[in-house]
């Protein structure tokens, strides 16, 4: 089946040690998305990826950074992981962006300890 | 701008109740509606979509219909099962961006 696959599914890291997570996509989409969601909120976009052209949004913090080295693969990382960068780390792809449906990753729930 | 609001939970029912729970949103322009469910520890899953005014998503025994006139994409299912206990997010989408309601956490008893 086409999916989006993440990894790991859990993450530990401890404070300041960068980390990168993974997602990987066999739907052959154009757009690919990170999210933050932390408890009890709705998903917050980081940035997003349409091909090879990176669009960040502005409340973002320096401290993530996103690679797309091909079609299928993109790449968070963190660069100096807060306490506060806690949370559950979802991959999306779609088609194209605006009026198209997201599909999702499982996630990725990063602790920092 | 555009945005989404939904009714806060959570909400508690008995099994084989009815389910509704409200969405509105603000946009310009044409957005498509969507409707996601995620189970504790998952991602995210689609649910349902409406692409143009009163259009009806449904899935999995849910429905919503896309209401223009109302701005509104309340979903409904007339028998939740314990299965269905979730949190459920209320989407729309422009054509620069995907904007999520805060979610509603459901809980069904047996």
């Amino acid at each position: 089946d086409a999916m989006v696959i993440q990894n790991p599914r859990y993450q530990v890291t401890q404070f300041g040690k960068p980390v990168t997570l993974s997602c990987s996509q066999t739907l052959n989409h154009n757009v690919m998305y990170w999210y933050q969601q932390k408890s009890s909120q709705a998903p917050k976009l980081l940035f997003h990826y349409y091909d090879k052209d990176f669009n960040n949004e502005a409340d973002t913090p320096d401290n993530f950074q996103s690679r797309r080295p091909n079609t299928s693969f993109c790449f968070l990382d963190i660069r100096s992981p807060g306490l506060g960068d806690a949370a559950m780390y979802l991959c999306a792809t779609s088609r194209v962006v605006g009026v198209d449906t997201q599909y999702f990753g499982p996630g990725t729930r990063l602790t920092v300890l | 701008g555009d945005s989404v609001t939904q009714m806060e939970g959570p909400v508690t029912l008995s099994e084989e109740a009815f389910l509704t729970i409200n969405c509105t949103y603000t946009a310009t322009g044409y957005p498509s509606l969507f409707w996601y469910v995620q189970y504790p520890g998952e991602g995210l899953q689609l649910l349902l979509k409406a692409t143009k005014a009163d259009d009806k998503g449904s899935n999995k025994g849910f429905e919503a219909t896309y209401r223009k006139e109302t701005t509104s994409f309340h979903l409904e299912k007339g028998s939740v099962q314990v299965s269905d206990s979730a949190v459920y997010f209320c989407a729309l989408s422009t054509l620069h961006k995907f904007y999520f309601g805060s979610g509603t956490k459901l809980n069904v008893k047996p």
